[in-house]
């Protein structure tokens, strides 16, 4: 069973530009989900996808993005780079149907660190 | 909405001794799961232990047991017998109907030898 694999791990930009993550969910998940970490707190909720169309949003402005493919792998994508923007980006995958999830674990990658100079 | 709540930025604890780690939430769902991740220093995020709202047993993995007491809405992680490799951050999240799963600030755990 593969599990969930990001790419890049590391990377570095500068402010205003544009960047794209990577996402390859874990074998049978149909579920994607983006989460932001700061250092020293908890992952933030950016979205969800679900059989290619998003089913939920946090708190984060239109210039962060996403796809997900049929083959479930996703892409998260973010427009005019702030400083603010460097953090850990994790994605996760699960398993279930929307609605229905309430019972399912994410399953994490091992993230993209970004660093906004 | 749903919130989770830490109030503990770190704990320590003696190597080999037990130690709870706590968590309550708020939620107007009936059906939700709550669930504890450790974060070690690489940054990887493990799943440790999942308690579903209508489960009447306290879930237990191995080392790891979730004291849930729903009318208080908390959801505390006992670790017994620590180990040298528990030293990590724990979140504590919950997932509702609404799909999405929030975190909690964190615990930072640090295991004494």
């Amino acid at each position: 069973e593969t599990g969930v694999t990001q790419s890049p791990t590391h990377l570095i930009k500068t402010r205003g530009q544009q960047v794209t993550l990577r996402c390859s969910s874990q074998s049978g998940h149909n579920t994607v989900s983006w989460y932001q970490q700061a250092l020293g707190q908890g992952p933030q909720f950016i979205f969800q996808y679900y059989r290619e169309e998003e089913n939920g949003r946090g708190n984060f402005p239109p210039r962060f993005s996403g796809l997900q493919f049929p083959n479930y792998s996703s892409e998260l994508n973010v427009n005019a780079l702030e400083l603010d923007d460097s953090a850990l980006y994790l994605c996760a995958s699960s398993a279930g149907r929307t609605g229905g999830l309430y019972n399912s674990p994410l399953h994490f990658g091992n993230g993209t660190r970004l660093t906004v100079t | 909405a749903q919130k989770i709540t830490q109030t503990q930025p770190g704990m320590f604890v003696q190597e080999k001794e037990a130690v709870t780690l706590d968590c309550t939430y708020d939620t107007s769902d009936q059906s939700y799961g709550l669930f504890w991740y450790k974060q070690p220093s690489s940054g990887e995020m493990i799943f440790l232990i999942y308690q579903g709202s209508y489960d009447e047993q306290n879930a237990t993995e191995g080392r790891y047991s979730l004291n849930f007491q729903k009318a208080r809405k908390s959801a505390n992680l006992v670790i017994s017998a620590s180990q040298l490799g528990d030293s990590a951050m724990y979140f504590c999240a919950m997932r509702g109907w609404g799909n999405d799963m929030r975190f909690g600030a964190g615990t930072r755990l640090t295991v004494k030898p």
